[in-house]
């Protein structure tokens, strides 16, 4: 059964700091992993990583794939109150599912 | 370009009901996935349908079942409620299944068994 962790459930950080949200995972036939943002509804797609595309950025948010430790971080650096939400990591596994396997997710809290 | 749009935003049923949801995927997208989110156990995936078919199902009874009309929209039904179905039912859609591109979702319904 595939299995995607993260970590920390939770971090409350003061505005400016620099933070790291961890995945790890355990899958059969990976083919991608993503992030994802979630406020109040909709998770908002925020990078895709592949084995050919390991490192993404995006303005203050980058994300490393690493496939050998079988996990990815994602760094928010210069932290803002609206990078407050719940920060989603999934992965993509082949086999015919094509549904993604959610972690639980880290809820991040961003104080003035 | 409007995105995955989802009805009704609330839905309040009591137990033994059936509570139908619906799906429009974003226009020429012919997947659209269901997914759970219960409180403290994140995103499971329900239910992927592409082209009318269902192509996949995960680790869910029976009960929750669904079906894709020509237009790819999606209705997913969840007959006999039970409390523990209480949740965020979020629906995605993906342009081209299968090669890895990022699903995107719609805003949900929360349904709410009472």
């Amino acid at each position: 059964e595939d299995k995607v962790v993260q970590s920390p459930l939770s971090l409350v950080v003061h505005e400016g700091d620099t933070v790291t949200l961890n995945c790890s995972y355990e899958v059969t036939n990976f083919r991608s992993l993503l992030w994802y943002k979630q406020e109040k509804k909709a998770p908002t797609f925020l990078f895709m990583l592949t084995s050919s595309g390991i490192e993404k950025k995006s303005g203050r948010l980058s994300s490393i794939l690493d496939k050998k430790e079988l996990s990815s971080i994602l760094n928010i650096t210069a932290t803002q109150t609206g990078d407050s939400a719940i920060y989603l990591c999934a992965v993509h596994s082949g086999g015919g599912a094509d549904g993604l396997t959610f972690g639980k997710g880290t809820h991040l809290i961003i104080q003035p | 370009e409007a995105g995955v749009t989802q009805s009704p935003t609330h839905l309040i049923k009591t137990r033994g009901q059936q509570a139908t949801l619906r799906c429009s995927p974003i226009s020429g997208h012919t997947s659209v996935y269901w997914y759970q989110q219960a409180l403290g156990l994140g995103l499971q995936f329900l239910l992927w349908y592409d082209e009318g078919e269902e192509r996949n199902r995960g680790n869910f009874p029976p009960r929750f079942s669904g079906r894709q009309f020509p237009n790819y929209s999606s209705e997913l039904n969840v007959n006999a409620l039970e409390l523990e179905d209480s949740a965020l039912y979020l629906c995605a859609s993906n342009p081209d299944p299968g090669r890895g591109q990022p699903q995107h979702f719609g805003d949900g319904t929360r349904l709410s068994i009472l």
